[in-house]
């Protein structure tokens, strides 16, 4: 059974500083997706990771896939005060009969001015 | 285009009652799930569907039943509601590898 862990689970930082978020998962996968939530709302897609060593990043959010280490990392350079969510990394599980998405505890991110 | 549509958003049940929390999406996916979100913690998956007809279960099934009549439709199931059934939940459909998330539905089971 897939099971996927982040860490931190708080995080609170200072605008302007940089931090990364880690994504741990038990079984191979090559499928990583990153998403935010706002409180409240539902989830957003941020990042869709398909290969070992993908990369992309968008604005002040960078993440990366390591297929090999089953880790993926969620960098934040030079945070702002809208950065302020919490971040949820997923992981397909090829087990069974379909694809199913599996997802990490979260990382509430919190910036501080 | 809709999406993912959940219907209610908010409904507070009491102990022992039943309900059913209606998906629907228009994207023509053939693959459905229904994850819960308790609070301070990440989604969970309840049941899952492949097509019209086939369900299965996912991490947390029980309390659950669910159906899957035709495409668009994946409507959740609450038999006999539990304090511990209090969560928000969450509808998705995939197809080739995107996720699309309806906007939930916050339970309340006192």
């Amino acid at each position: 059974e897939l099971k996927v862990e982040q860490n931190p689970l708080f995080l609170s930082m200072q605008e302007g500083k940089n931090y990364t978020i880690y994504c741990n998962y038990s079984t191979t996968s090559d499928r990583l997706y990153w998403y935010r939530q706002d409180p409240g709302k539902s989830l957003e897609s941020l990042f869709v990771l398909l290969s070992n060593g993908a990369v992309k990043q968008e604005g002040r959010l960078m993440a990366s896939l390591d297929t090999k280490a089953r880790l993926s990392t969620l960098h934040i350079t030079a945070a702002v005060h809208d950065l302020s969510a919490t971040y949820f990394c997923a992981v397909v599980d090829y087990g069974g009969a379909t694809n199913k998405l599996i997802f990490g505890t979260g990382t509430l991110l919190a910036v501080q001015p | 285009n809709a999406g993912v549509t959940q219907t209610p958003k908010f409904r507070i049940l009491k102990i022992g009652q039943s309900m059913t929390l209606q998906c629907t999406q228009d994207m023509n996916h053939n693959y459905m799930y229904w994850y819960r979100q308790d609070p301070g913690m990440g989604l969970k998956l309840i049941y899952y569907s492949v097509g019209a007809g086939i369900t299965d279960k996912g991490e947390v099934p029980n309390g659950y039943n669910v159906s899957r009549s035709t495409t668009e439709d994946f409507p959740l199931r609450l038999e006999l509601a539990a304090p511990s059934q209090t969560s928000v939940y969450f509808c998705a459909s995939s197809w080739d590898g995107g996720y699309t998330f309806g906007s939930g539905t916050r339970l309340t089971v006192v």
